[in-house]
């Protein structure tokens, strides 16, 4: 079953602006990722946010997760071309659980 | 992708024939996974494995197996029971006590 939901499914925004993406999940969580896709390729691992902390920065990155409202928030600033591709969160819970459950996606289109 | 191959990158089967994707990793992690990705869809767990000679079905095994007799490798089989293989497999692995996973670069198999 998946447990994430991204929103939106797709969004496309011109070079230099910030692109937001948010992620709701149904049940408690031991922390939430996320991962970039390139069409056809593998995913890569950009950031982890553990379920006691509130807000986490890498880079042009910011992530923020709201365990009551069961939600997280990804947060691209200044995109370029180059960020353009699938994002997803995925979650793990449960005592030394290692898997994880991923969401459908946002799509994000980066026009030059 | 960085030290996780998968091979070949395209695979094509007749319906009814089984077929072996493989997926190496060098990066002496413990845990290997397969998932199943489907057009404009998130991740399905197929099957893991923590520790060499054993593994554990994911929310979809049906129609596959797996196989962890060295560290290193993790190769699946789709059977020809599986009714709809046509899909994108993605295999990945995550070092010790560690929840991020590492992705290899995928093989879109066509089953016709």
């Amino acid at each position: 079953s998946q447990q994430g939901e991204e929103d939106p499914q797709a969004l496309s925004i011109q070079e230099g602006e910030n692109a937001t993406m948010n992620c709701s999940y149904k049940t408690s969580i031991n922390n939430l990722q996320w991962y970039r896709q390139n069409s056809g390729r593998g995913l890569v691992h950009l950031i982890l946010i553990r379920s006691n902390e509130r807000e986490k920065h890498s880079g042009r990155l910011r992530v923020t997760l709201d365990t009551s409202k069961k939600s997280s928030s990804l947060l691209i600033t200044a995109s370029r071309a180059a960020d353009t591709a699938s994002y997803f969160c995925a979650t793990a819970s449960g005592a030394g659980s290692y898997q994880l459950t991923f969401g459908k996606g946002t799509k994000l289109s980066v026009i030059p | 992708d960085g030290g996780i191959t998968q091979s070949p990158k395209y695979l094509f089967r007749k319906e009814g024939q089984n077929v072996t994707l493989s997926c190496e990793q060098n990066l002496n992690h413990d845990a290997m996974y397969w998932y199943r990705q489907d057009p404009g869809q998130g991740l399905r767990l197929i099957y893991y494995s923590q520790i060499v000679n054993d593994f554990q079905k994911g929310d979809i095994a049906e129609g596959y197996s797996v196989s962890r007799e060295k560290k290193e490798s993790f190769p699946l089989t789709v059977t020809s029971a599986q009714k709809n293989p046509t899909a994108f497999y993605l295999c990945a692995s995550s070092p010790p006590n560690r929840v991020e996973q590492y992705f290899g670069p995928g093989t879109r198999l066509t089953v016709t």
